[in-house]
């Protein structure tokens, strides 16, 4: 079981370009969750997916931010026309239909110039 | 406003001692998770507690919760340098959205 894996693990991205970030949940995790972490900071919730579904998105900018988890493939996080603000760390979570915890993905560390 | 503050920001000790970590809150909550991030990885579960549960234990770690109070410790014995890391507590509401603090940075000097 490979855990939650999340590519690239580095992405660097000029203004106004856009950034995919995908996360393949563990085996048998039906849930799966988005947070961005700022440098020195805790995590900041983003939105919470199921197969091809959006549960709660209540954490995501109104604009240029998007998220799915389509019934085949990973969860993808776009951002569209990334501005510097947008550099952080994006980490992604799963887990089971029965809830006891998280397991966290390493992260994709975005950084825009 | 964060839902989860642990205190102290930061924490050194050394090799062997005990590190005690923090966390308040402030709504109600399902349940209390601990995590550990080493630097510029992702994050480690290490617990998760109840609101009908005090205590719990896992190795060198122990966790309370005393919900009246609203708040919980992060107790790890014999800490070893390989502890090094931050430690965030977070909590769940009325969903499975989790609610995290800033963390306390602890540094266990060998």
């Amino acid at each position: 079981n490979a855990g939650v894996m999340q590519n690239p693990r580095h992405l660097v991205r000029r203004r106004g370009q856009e950034a995919r970030l995908r996360c393949s949940p563990m085996k048998g995790h039906s849930h799966v969750y988005w947070y961005r972490q700022l440098p020195e900071e805790g995590l900041k919730f983003m939105v919470y997916l199921q197969k091809e579904n959006i549960i709660d998105e209540s954490g995501m900018p109104k604009e240029r931010f998007s998220a799915e988890f389509p019934k085949e493939g990973p969860s993808i996080l776009r951002i569209q026309q990334v501005v510097r603000g947008d550099s952080a760390a994006y980490f992604c979570a799963s887990s089971p239909k029965t809830y006891n915890g998280y397991t966290f993905g390493s992260g994709t560390r975005l950084t825009v110039v | 406003s964060q839902q989860g503050e642990e205190d102290p920001q930061a924490l050194s000790i050394q090799e062997g001692e005990n590190a005690t970590m923090n966390c308040s809150y402030k709504t109600s909550i399902n349940n209390l998770q601990w995590y550990r991030q080493n630097s510029g990885r992702g994050l480690v579960h290490l617990i998760l507690i109840r609101s009908n549960e005090r205590e719990k234990h896992s190795g060198r770690l122990r966790v309370t919760l005393d919900t009246s109070k609203k708040s919980s410790s992060l107790l790890i014995t014999a800490s070893r340098a390989a502890d090094t890391a931050s430690y965030f507590c977070a909590t769940d509401a009325r969903s499975e959205k989790l609610v995290f603090g800033k963390g306390t940075k602890l540094t266990v000097n060998p």
